[in-house]
């Protein structure tokens, strides 16, 4: 157990739907980072925060948008679904204080969206 | 553009063969982690290696990060079964709190 939570586990909507993905990172983390994974496909790094505000941004479409809240959980949307936006959704944590080398970053087990 | 390359992309043994995946890039580091994914499940980490030159084993596997911190390999001895998934590597940007992942090496080992 890596200690970040994902839910929904499994999510199935249809084109044109709007859905939110939930993170909770481990313990006292302090960045959030999410990731998308298609089939068999490696990851493409989409967007992550730090502490409450956005840090890096990679390859996410405008259609979603991301947050983290006060307590450092995040939320990951995805509206305008598409077929093509079916995949894997990882959020990771890291980084529980201040930057240091060596920072290691754990994954949740996934949200496995399909868009019908 | 992959930041990190990773080689070969596919790779299909028999159990009992040794075997490297590369890890690659024009980048430098300040670490480098490799992961093992199963299907349907998210990366677990496998090890962290932080210093040029670093070599760390971990039972039958040996890590090493290149003297230059911009590329690594991975070695099995005696591959297994249960050796069998995704491997990836990510690498920790200059700040520590961006990491860019490879598009991984898809491992199967045949009994």
């Amino acid at each position: 157990d890596s200690g970040v939570t994902q839910t929904p586990k499994h999510l199935i909507t249809a084109t044109g739907q709007r859905v939110t993905l939930r993170c909770s990172p481990r313990s006292g983390d302090l960045s959030v980072y999410w990731y998308q994974q298609s089939l068999d496909q490696g990851l493409q790094f989409l967007i992550q925060y730090y502490n409450g505000e956005e840090r890096a941004k990679g390859n996410i479409l405008e259609r979603f948008s991301a947050q983290q809240f006060p307590d450092l959980h995040s939320e990951l949307n995805l509206s305008s679904l598409e077929l093509g936006d079916s995949a894997l959704y990882f959020c990771a944590s890291s980084a529980r204080s201040t930057p240091s080398p060596g920072t290691e970053a754990f994954f949740g087990q996934g949200t496995r969206l399909t868009v019908v | 553009t992959q930041l990190l390359e990773q080689s070969p992309q596919f790779l299909s043994i028999q159990e009992g063969e040794n075997l490297t995946v590369y890890c690659n890039s024009s980048s430098v580091f300040s670490s480098l982690q490799w992961y093992r994914q199963e299907p349907g499940e998210g990366p677990v980490l496998l090890v962290t290696v932080v210093t040029g030159g670093e070599v760390k084993k971990l039972k039958r596997l040996t890590f090493q990060f290149g003297d230059a911190r911009k590329d690594s390999s991975l070695h099995i001895t005696a591959a297994q079964p249960g050796d069998t998934g995704l491997y990836l590597c990510a690498g920790a940007g200059q700040n520590f709190n961006k990491f860019y992942f490879g598009s991984g090496t898809k491992l199967n080992v045949k009994p």
